[in-house]
């Protein structure tokens, strides 16, 4: 079965020091890897993806992942932590055939304190 | 442009109760997807539809429908609702060709059963 998973269900960080949000997926073929992040009663807003190529993709409001294959990982990274990241973050899966079903995480809360 | 557009944006229903979600997609897709997100979990796959067909299906009883009209918007109808369908309820669109690439989800659709 394929899936998703975060295994933190929060990180804390303070302001100004890197984060690290961390996804293992298990997917059929060549997955393609998602980052999402929702604010309180709002919808999911893209952060970035993994298709094919480079392992480091960079994202939206300076966020990065990286693809790693052997380890099954696809981990959210930011080198300088601001307050207004604290939000709920998903990290999702895609097949290889455009079903549009993603796979998504039960989710990690990112608090980040002043 | 508008971005996916969904609603109502929060209905409360009774246990038993029919309801119907309506999604928009932006101007220029044709695909729709319809996902459900529990309190406290990932969303989860329902319906992709595209070009009036469906083209997908996750694992949700029949009494979850979906449909598409002609202007690529898009119908979620739950009959005989649980306690256990209260959820938020997002639609995602993407344009030709770019399927899971260029997915935008809407901001969802609340529902409460009472």
């Amino acid at each position: 079965a394929q899936s998703v998973a975060q295994p933190e269900d929060q990180v804390n960080v303070a302001e100004g020091n890197p984060l690290t949000v961390k996804c293992t997926y298990s997917v059929s073929g060549n997955p393609y890897l998602f980052w999402y992040v929702q604010y309180p009663n709002r919808g999911l807003q893209f952060l970035l993806k993994y298709i094919t190529g480079d392992n480091l993709v960079k994202g939206s409001y300076g966020f990065e992942a990286e693809f790693n294959k052997s380890q099954t990982s696809f981990h959210l990274k930011k080198p300088s932590a601001l307050v207004s990241d604290s939000a709920l973050y998903f990290c999702a899966a895609g097949g290889s055939s455009n079903t549009g079903k993603l796979i998504f995480g039960q989710g990690t809360t990112l608090q980040v304190k002043p | 442009d508008a971005g996916v557009t969904q609603s109502p944006t929060h209905l409360i229903k009774t246990r038993g109760q029919q309801v119907t979600l309506r999604c928009s997609p932006i101007s220029g897709h044709k695909s729709v997807s319809w996902y459900q997100q529990v309190l406290g979990q990932g969303p989860q796959f329902i319906f992709q539809y595209y070009e009036k067909e469906e083209r997908g299906r996750g694992n949700f009883p029949d009494r979850f429908s979906a449909r598409q009209f002609p202007n690529y918007s898009s119908e979620l109808n739950v009959n005989a609702l649980l306690l256990g369908d209260s959820a938020l309820y997002l639609c995602a669109s993407s344009a030709p060709g770019q399927g899971l690439y260029g997915y935008t989800f809407g901001s969802g659709t609340r529902l409460t059963v009472v």
